[in-house]
């Protein structure tokens, strides 16, 4: 079964950029997107189709795809965005795959 | 409004069965297909399968294959989730989540429903 592979935590200076990595095999041959979790609430998409924002999500958010691994970027980090964030993507056999989830940390 | 609307949380004893229900509201309920996906408490998220509204055919992730059923009942746009055979490692949130326009990621997060399986 296809698997992705998450760092279980990033910590990040206020201000400075956030970069939160998803490995697997042939990644590149797939779309990618991330959500973003805050304790006690339901995930938000955040990127989609590797580097596409949804309607309201900050320009500071961005996404890139290549090889093995994909990338959420994001600049000027605020504390806001102090989350767990997890890629996902469509496989044509397990069909939906999830990451395991980064703690992103603001400090 | 646009949202999904799930059922409330439950307990429910080792053996029992669980049924979540989820209740689209303000999109065209045949154009998109619902995933279910669980998270237990401290954990990642788990996909469990996913379904399309209008003819109720659905896939299921091979770990909950044989108790897991999931329904859709076009005259109410409203999703069902049936698991049965339900131990402790079932404890978890479970969402409902509309896939956006077949195009395998998830763009609206129903709240969740909490299911605790103790004795």
């Amino acid at each position: 079964s296809y698997e992705l592979t998450q760092p279980p935590s990033v910590s990040v200076s206020p201000g400075e950029t956030a970069s939160i990595s998803c490995s697997g095999d042939k990644l590149e041959d797939k779309y990618v997107c991330w959500y973003q979790q805050r304790p006690g609430q339901s995930p938000v998409l955040v990127m989609y189709q590797n580097k596409r924002r949804p309607s309201g999500i900050p320009e500071r958010f961005s996404g890139s795809n290549s090889g093995t691994t994909a990338t959420l970027a994001i600049s000027g980090t605020q504390e806001m965005d102090e989350a767990d964030y997890y890629c996902q993507v469509w496989d044509s056999s397990a069909f939906v795959v999830f990451g395991g989830g980064t703690k992103l940390t603001v400090l | 409004q646009v949202q999904l609307v799930q059922s409330g949380a439950v307990v429910k004893k080792p053996g029992a069965s669980v049924k979540v229900s989820c209740k689209a509201f303000g999109y065209t309920f045949s154009s998109h297909f619902i995933h279910w996906v669980r998270q237990a408490p401290g954990q990642g998220l788990e996909w469990m399968g996913i379904i399309t509204p209008t003819t109720g055919s659905a896939n299921y992730a091979q770990r909950f294959k044989g108790r897991i059923t999931m329904t859709s009942d076009t005259s109410t746009n409203t999703l069902y989730m049936h698991l049965n055979g339900l131990t402790s490692a079932d404890t978890a949130v479970y969402y409902c989540a509309r896939d956006a326009n077949t195009a395998g990621y998830v763009d609206l997060w129903g709240p969740g429903t909490l299911v605790t399986v103790s004795s």
